[in-house]
């Protein structure tokens, strides 16, 4: 098993560059979800989905956009990126939602936008 | 007030040291506790969970939660140089889940 992975590992983006990030598991989990991870803020959580051709927002998903077209990938989308989006993102799946279950989390891909 | 929080450190501290990780939190709500180890430029892996208060070990590790104080502890015992990793807390309830910042951790040989 891969577990969860992600593609690209780096990119540097000039502003108003488009680009899409990819995510795939091979765990038939239900739910993924994308994170950004900034020095002293953590994690936060942009988008995540909750099964095939679903998504729904989270903390911070203005200027993002995703799409769950296959139950194995989420992908998320930077229609014209900003300065202000790098960071590293991080991808991660989980059976299920909240409790005692655990998200598996991708490599991350860093992404600097110029 | 942020809804958890954690000593960004770094802490450093010598090898077989005790170390002591804390987080704090605001949700009353939070039910599940969760910590993660994230190793540099890696992402985050579960390290143990607790569910509402009390003590639970595994191996070298201690996680301890009061929820009166909304407070939550990892202890790590006998410390060693592939401990050095930044650890998350991550309480949640439901679908309410939230990660701390973390706290960067080096073990010194």
């Amino acid at each position: 098993n891969a577990g969860v992975t992600q593609t690209p590992k780096f990119r540097v983006l000039k502003t108003g560059q488009s680009m899409t990030l990819l995510c795939a598991q091979d765990m038939n989990h239900e739910y993924m979800y994308w994170y950004r991870q900034d020095p002293g803020m953590g994690l936060r959580l942009i988008h995540y989905s909750v099964g095939e051709g679903t998504t729904a927002k989270g903390e911070v998903p203005d200027g993002y956009n995703v799409s769950r077209l296959k139950k194995q990938n989420f992908l998320l989308g930077l229609e014209s990126a900003a300065p202000s989006q790098t960071s590293v993102y991080f991808c991660a799946s989980s059976y299920r939602l909240g409790g005692t279950d655990t998200q598996y989390f991708g490599p991350g891909t860093r992404l600097t936008v110029l | 007030q942020k809804e958890v929080e954690q000593d960004p450190g770094p802490l450093s501290v010598p090898e077989g040291a005790i170390v002591s990780l804390n987080c704090t939190y605001s949700n009353s709500a939070f039910q599940y506790f969760m910590w993660y180890r994230q190793y540099s430029r890696k992402g985050p892996e579960l390290l143990m969970y607790t569910y509402s208060s009390g003590n639970k070990e595994d191996g070298r590790f201690t996680a301890q939660v009061d929820k009166s104080s909304k407070y939550i502890s990892l202890f790590i015992r006998d410390s060693q140089p592939s401990d050095s990793a930044t650890y998350l807390c991550a309480p949640n309830y439901g679908q309410n889940f939230v990660f701390g910042p973390g706290t960067r951790l080096s073990v010194l040989p």
